[in-house]
């Protein structure tokens, strides 16, 4: 079994600050997804990485996925009261594309 | 559209209790998942269906069953309630077409 691991585990910044968190494999990812949850709620995809050095855009949340395929980064410029949430990164395994989830990084942002 | 719904939305069992999850999608989804998330632990594939009529384990499946009769209901049973079933639970959903998952608000189950 593929494990995720996520760091870092919890982070607490302030209003405006940039921050990065990471999601690394023991081998090589076929697709990966980020998904953000907030308290209550089930997860919602941000974005889907398929191309080794590929970088996609969701306004200020930039996501990288490694040339080797086996790392992936969430970049946020400038972070928001609204940011706050857990952030999982998630692998897409098998034909039935089963989602095999990182432990997640759980972010807090303050005014 | 409602999307993708559960019931109920909290629970509290005795150990050896048994009890049925409910979850249902309108988007008339292929594929139907069933997931635990436990602090620290991320989210664990239960269960999962690939379409009407289709059950298939995933990586915790010990101690739940599952049916899916119905192409828009995929039911989590759990048939002797024990606390380490103490977990919040998510369903999911998703065409074929693309890899995006779409979940549920989750069920918080409590065994005591």
């Amino acid at each position: 079994t593929q494990l995720l691991e996520q760091s870092p585990q919890f982070l607490s910044i302030q209003e405006g600050e940039n921050l990065t968190v990471y999601c690394n494999s023991s081998s090589v990812f076929s697709s990966l997804q980020w998904y953000r949850q907030e308290p209550g709620e089930g997860p919602v995809l941000l974005v889907t990485v398929v191309t080794g050095g590929e970088v996609k855009k969701l306004k200020r949340l930039t996501f990288q996925f490694g040339d080797a395929r086996k790392d992936s980064s969430l970049h946020i410029t400038a972070a928001q009261p609204g940011d706050t949430g857990l952030y999982l990164c998630a692998e897409n395994t098998g034909t039935a594309s089963k989602l095999t989830f990182g432990t997640g990084t759980r972010l807090q942002v303050t005014l | 559209n409602a999307g993708v719904t559960q019931t109920p939305k909290f629970r509290v069992l005795k150990t050896g209790q048994s009890m049925t999850l409910l979850c249902a999608q309108d988007m008339n989804h292929e594929y139907m998942y069933w997931y635990r998330q436990d602090p620290g632990m991320g989210l664990r594939l239960i269960h999962y269906s690939v379409g009407e009529g289709t059950t298939a384990k995933g990586e915790v499946p010990d101690g739940y069953n599952v049916s899916r009769l119905k192409k828009q209901n995929f039911l989590l049973g759990l048939e002797s309630a024990a606390p380490s079933q103490t977990s919040v639970y998510f369903c999911a959903s998703r065409t074929g077409q693309t890899y995006e998952q779409y979940f549920g608000p989750g069920t918080r189950l409590t065994v005591t």
